[in-house]
């Protein structure tokens, strides 16, 4: 079973910054926090991976909370090509299997 | 550079029929992972392979299904006996170490059973 909870759907403006939402309150010291993004039924793009620290690349960022209870990935510019489902992932780095759960499904509104 | 190839994209299979899943892997990666998305549900681990050996198969169904990754070739996914209920996307994914800090996907190929 998925370990992380995210809510089903969000809306966001063309242009305006996404912010989605991940609660993994069970993580373990040693498991990272992934996200992946699925377009409409093509095979899953990672996207950004952390264990405590903040981390940003060309894609999106990625901020964890002290506790690592919690994230939030964020898309900067959002466009409409970002419309997708979202997954937010737990794994021990190296392990084999990726567990996904049902994501959020991002609309990215013109 | 090339990414993760599947073939064939769709394929479309009666029921009692066999369906042969091929999955080429990225350029200098050795390890390979096969998942099912059913209609409007997440993707599901079934199996993952290094060359020759399977690593971990705790989520293939105990019968009709098997995969394979041969020294030379691309990896196999092969369902016996094909029921309505295997239609699905299946999704080929490659890293260059186990896990690996990213696994790399293909299109996947969508198996219609009629």
């Amino acid at each position: 079973d998925a370990k992380t909870t995210q809510p089903p759907s969000m809306d966001c403006a063309e242009g305006r910054a996404a912010n989605l939402p991940c609660n993994h309150s069970t993580i373990s010291g040693n498991e990272y926090v992934y996200w992946y993004r699925q377009i409409h039924s093509q095979g899953p793009q990672y996207i950004i991976h952390g264990l405590k620290n903040n981390e940003t690349n060309e894609m999106a960022s990625l901020i964890i909370t002290e506790d690592r209870k919690s994230s939030t990935l964020i898309l900067p510019h959002a466009t409409l090509r970002d419309t997708a489902v979202y997954y937010c992932i737990v794994r021990v780095l190296r392990d084999d299997k990726i567990i996904f759960g049902k994501g959020t499904r991002l609309h990215i509104l013109p | 550079n090339a990414g993760v190839m599947q073939n064939p994209r769709h394929l479309v299979r009666r029921r009692g029929q066999e369906a042969r899943l091929r999955c080429s892997p990225m350029k200098g990666h050795s390890h390979v992972y096969w998942y099912r998305q059913l209609p409007e549900e997440g993707l599901k681990f079934m199996v993952y392979l290094q060359k020759e050996n399977i690593i971990d198969e705790s989520g293939m169904p105990k019968e009709r299904f098997s995969a394979e990754f041969p020294k030379e070739g691309p990896s196999i996914l092969r369902i016996q006996q094909v029921v309505r209920g295997d239609s699905a996307a299946y999704f080929c994914a490659s890293s260059w170490a186990q896990g690996g800090d990213e696994q790399f996907f293909g299109p996947g190929t969508r198996l219609t059973v009629l």
